[in-house]
């Protein structure tokens, strides 16, 4: 299983836009990049998935360069409430007996 | 949307005790997990179940025993719970059907063994 690398902890302020890099050198052909977000004393929310290029729905956005071996969440505009602990993970999104392996993830922290 | 229900948001248990941690999910998924989560270490995988009464090791399954008799429930057993066990746990699940989009965990439930 492909393991991830990514900041321990982020600063930011309200409005900003915020990007978080992962790399993930030894991604296979079949692994997708996840990201998830979690709250103080809550499990992980499920935010976002893709395998290339770019992806986007209503809370980030996604990028992953041509190669696959690194991948950027984008929050735009955050506020307060996004301060949360961001996972990125790879394994195998094609279904069957996979597992995700977990970092310790990037403390986002927004001020006012 | 997918509920997954951890029985207990708190547990305080005794050196020694058998604890049941127990958790169901609403949607008919085949996969189950089981995760610990501590300060400073993330996540880490103790045992998953991809179908009734079936179910793998995952990373740090000593201590810990698990169930799966029905697709919606997830049993995690600490035969005889230490203070090492002192943990926050997390149930998760999701189907392995198609293009994945991810788990979906539960609240987690927070441990003190004393």
């Amino acid at each position: 299983l492909a393991k991830t690398t990514q900041p321990i902890s982020m600063d930011s302020y309200e409005g900003q836009e915020v990007n978080i890099t992962c790399s993930h050198n030894n991604i296979a052909t079949n692994d997708y990049i996840t990201w998830y977000q979690q709250f103080p004393s809550q499990g992980p929310r499920f935010i976002i998935q893709g395998y290339k290029t770019k992806v986007t729905n209503e809370v980030a956005s996604l990028f992953i360069p041509a190669d696959r071996k690194s991948s950027t969440l984008s929050l735009p505009r955050v506020s307060l409430s996004d301060t949360a602990v961001y996972y990125c993970l790879v394994g195998d999104g094609s279904g069957g007996y996979n597992k995700l392996i977990f970092g310790a993830g990037t403390r986002l922290a927004v001020h006012p | 949307d997918v509920k997954v229900t951890q029985s207990s948001r708190y547990l305080v248990k005794r050196t020694g005790e058998k604890v049941f941690l127990e958790c169901v999910q609403d949607m008919d998924h085949e996969n189950m997990f089981w995760y610990r989560q501590d300060p400073g270490l993330g996540l880490r995988l103790i045992y998953f179940s991809y179908d009734v009464k079936m179910k793998e090791k995952g990373d740090i399954p000593e201590g810990y025993s698990v169930s799966r008799e029905k697709k919606e429930r997830f049993s995690l057993i600490l035969e005889s719970a230490s203070t090492n066990q002192t943990s926050m746990y997390l149930c998760a699940s999701r189907t392995p059907q198609g293009r994945s989009y991810g788990y979906t965990f539960g609240s987690g439930t927070r441990l003190t063994v004393v």
